[in-house]
């Protein structure tokens, strides 16, 4: 089974609609992540989490919300969609390590959600 | 200027050739470097971290030259199997703020 999964998978809302892409791991990560990713942009931060109780803004922050409801679980929310965020969503999980190990601060993804507004 | 540049390509090599990947980054103080691999509509995954002296993981060699604060992938011997997007990953001070580079493509070709 996969470590990080997200649901759904593909998703076409309409313009307005409110919308939430769901994430769970079952890596024991305290850290959790929010991508978006478009073509030519990369990988951009929309919101992270380090426990159940921290919740801090990333880079594009505006028009999204987030839901840290356990440790394994972490929920993106649109509250109304525009056609600008139609993007592949990603979530990531990290453990904290020391630096100089091979996995130090490693991101491990999910397998992304793929959503189309309208 | 973006804080994490990379050439988008696409690179077109043949089987067993050598293709090398640079990166720029625009932050002097970052700390950790990364480079990650992400197939077509698929997840990125880590491909290996980057240390200062330099390091190698069977056919891929990472360099970092802070001074010119570039990142490089050396890719010997090219198989198939390696096309794919390699993406560029700086992770900032206080190791909490991780930018992501667009990614660079690579086709192997038979």
């Amino acid at each position: 089974d996969a470590d990080v999964t997200q649901t759904p998978r593909n998703r076409i809302t309409k313009t307005g609609k409110r919308i939430m892409l769901e994430c769970s791991q079952t890596k024991g990560h305290d850290r959790m992540y929010w991508y978006r990713q478009d073509p030519g942009l990369g990988l951009r931060l929309i919101y992270y989490s380090f426990d159940v109780k921290d919740i801090n803004k990333g880079e594009i922050s505006d028009g999204y919300s987030v839901s840290r409801q356990a440790q394994a679980k972490f929920s993106l929310s649109l509250e109304s969609a525009i056609p600008n965020q139609t993007a592949l969503y990603f979530c990531a999980t990290s453990d904290f390590s020391l630096p100089g190990g091979r996995s130090y601060n490693e991101q491990f993804f999910g397998p992304g959600t793929r959503l189309t507004v309208l | 200027r973006k804080e994490v540049e990379q050439d988008p390509g696409p690179f077109n090599v043949p089987e067993g050739a050598t293709v090398a990947f640079n990166c720029t980054y625009s932050n002097s103080a970052s700390q950790s470097f990364f480079w990650y691999r992400q197939d077509c509509r698929k997840e990125p995954k880590l491909l290996m971290s980057v240390y200062s002296s330099g390091n190698e993981d069977g056919r891929f060699t990472a360099q970092l030259n802070r001074a010119s604060q570039y990142i490089s992938l050396l890719i010997r011997d090219s198989k198939l199997s390696d096309s794919a997007t390699y993406l560029c990953v700086v992770k900032n001070t206080g190791g909490f703020k991780t930018i992501f580079g667009a990614g660079t493509r690579l086709f192997v070709k038979a």
